[in-house]
């Protein structure tokens, strides 16, 4: 098992910029969520994809979007990124959701 | 909407001491999972808990699932120092397939 990887761990952007994220699924898991995390608060949910479709999203907005790819790997991307979109960006993946999910050590993104 | 709310936020103890936070929701869901998080890392599955009223023990942390599937609890016997970090209860809904963590609980053991 490799686990779940994550690229770039930092990334600096320019407000107004977009931003293309990266995630390795864990081997054999087929469902990948994306999470932000603000500074010592929980992760809060942006979308989930199962086997290369979207089946769920939280409150945001539509310039938060995503990918899955055929081997389960996943993108996400921001555009017209906000001072507040910095923050800890987690992805995770999982074979049986209710069992739990297995996370990368995240991006951390900063808007200046 | 699906809120989970976790307490206390903040805990700062000594060696030794016991603990326990607490995980709260107006809505039953399927199963729920709890996670440490230490700094610059990603949440690391600790248990999950499916059945009503169950117990899971895991060396000195204990979790326990409610009857009615809204609340669990997560307590810690003769914490040590290594256990600081950020502990996260996370409810899974079948409804949408969505885990939905609470606010976290930042556990701090002093020697």
């Amino acid at each position: 098992e490799t686990g779940v990887t994550q690229s770039p761990t930092h990334l600096i952007k320019t407000r107004g910029q977009q931003v293309t994220l990266r995630c390795s699924s864990q081997s054999g898991h087929n469902t990948v969520s994306w999470y932000q995390q603000a500074l010592g608060q929980g992760p809060q949910f942006i979308f989930q994809y199962y086997r290369e479709e979207e089946n769920g999203r939280g409150n945001f907005p539509p310039r938060f979007s995503g990918l899955q790819f055929p081997n389960y790997s996943s993108e996400l991307n921001v555009n017209a990124l906000e001072l507040d979109d910095s923050a800890l960006y987690l992805c995770a993946s999982s074979l049986d959701q209710s069992r739990g999910y297995t996370f990368g050590s995240g991006t951390r993104l900063t808007v200046v | 909407t699906q809120l989970l709310e976790q307490s206390p936020q903040f805990l700062s103890i000594q060696e030794g001491e016991n603990l326990t936070v607490y995980c709260n929701s107006s809505s039953v869901f399927s199963s729920l999972q709890w996670y440490r998080q230490e700094p610059g890392e990603g949440p690391v599955l600790l248990v999950t808990v499916v059945t009503g009223g169950e117990v899971k023990k895991l060396k000195r942390l204990t979790f326990q699932f409610g009857d009615a599937r809204k609340d669990s609890s997560l307590h810690i016997t003769a914490a040590q120092p290594g256990d600081t970090g950020l502990y996260l209860c996370a409810a899974f809904y079948n409804q949408g397939g969505k885990l939905i963590f609470g606010q976290g609980t930042e556990l701090s053991v002093k020697p």
